[in-house]
């Protein structure tokens, strides 16, 4: 069986312009998480999708990243007018329940880097 | 089967004083261990421990990891009541490929009184 996937691995944008994140979760995982790393850096949450529930998004950090999934497949993060501070791996997980207390199942990452 | 156990589940304490939360794992493939202090809905990254016996430090906060002992503390100095919190651990460990695994442990659940 796949992994989650992720795609693209690496993205450079210039500052101000949009960029759209893909995630695929395992196939029949209800939870999806995103993820963003700074380098040395632990894992900062951003937004939690669990089946149809609402998603929790209180970690967003600003108005300007949104996130989406359709039905239990996958996940867009999009960040909007990025700025440089925007450079991370942005990293997805998907869990077969939801919660924090089940183990969480990570892509390989995209990279962005904003110039 | 990989897990993480917190102790104690649960501790009340009074402002002032300082705490030792304790998370011990088996897991294999181990990558890092990460604690986080979780108030609302979105747990807030503290630390992330790699490297066994090297203490990271931020304000009252420190932890360390024993990768001997497979396991790490968390400790609060001078606690205040902005402290209470649950504080989460979790280990990052190798599954396969270029999936990684990120396992949290059920928290401790602390309770600052003034």
């Amino acid at each position: 069986g796949a992994g989650v996937s992720q795609s693209p691995s690496n993205k450079v944008t210039e500052k101000g312009k949009d960029v759209e994140l893909r995630c695929d979760p395992i196939s029949g995982h209800t939870a999806l998480y995103w993820y963003r790393q700074r380098l040395g850096q632990g894992l900062e949450f951003l937004i939690y999708f669990q089946g149809n529930s609402a998603p929790d998004k209180s970690g967003l950090p600003s108005d300007r990243f949104s996130a989406e999934r359709t039905g239990e497949s996958v996940s867009t993060l999009t960040i909007q007018r990025t700025q440089q501070e925007d450079s991370a791996v942005y990293l997805c997980a998907s869990s077969p329940s939801g919660g924090l207390k089940f183990e969480q199942y990570f892509g390989p990452g995209t990279r962005l880097t904003v110039t | 089967e990989d897990k993480v156990v917190q102790s104690p589940l649960s501790l009340v304490v009074h402002e002032g004083d300082t705490v030792t939360l304790n998370c011990s794992y088996e897991v294999t493939n181990f990558r890092s261990l990460l604690w986080y202090k979780q108030e609302k809905k979105a747990p807030t990254f503290l630390f992330m421990l790699t490297s066994s016996g090297i203490e990271k430090k931020s304000g009252r906060l420190s932890s360390i990891l024993d990768k001997k002992e497979l396991s790490s503390i968390l400790n609060i100095t001078a606690t205040q009541t902005g402290d209470s919190a649950i504080y989460l651990c979790a280990v990052e460990a190798g599954y396969g490929g270029a999936t990684n695994k990120l396992i949290f442990g059920t928290g401790t659940l602390l309770a600052v009184q003034p």
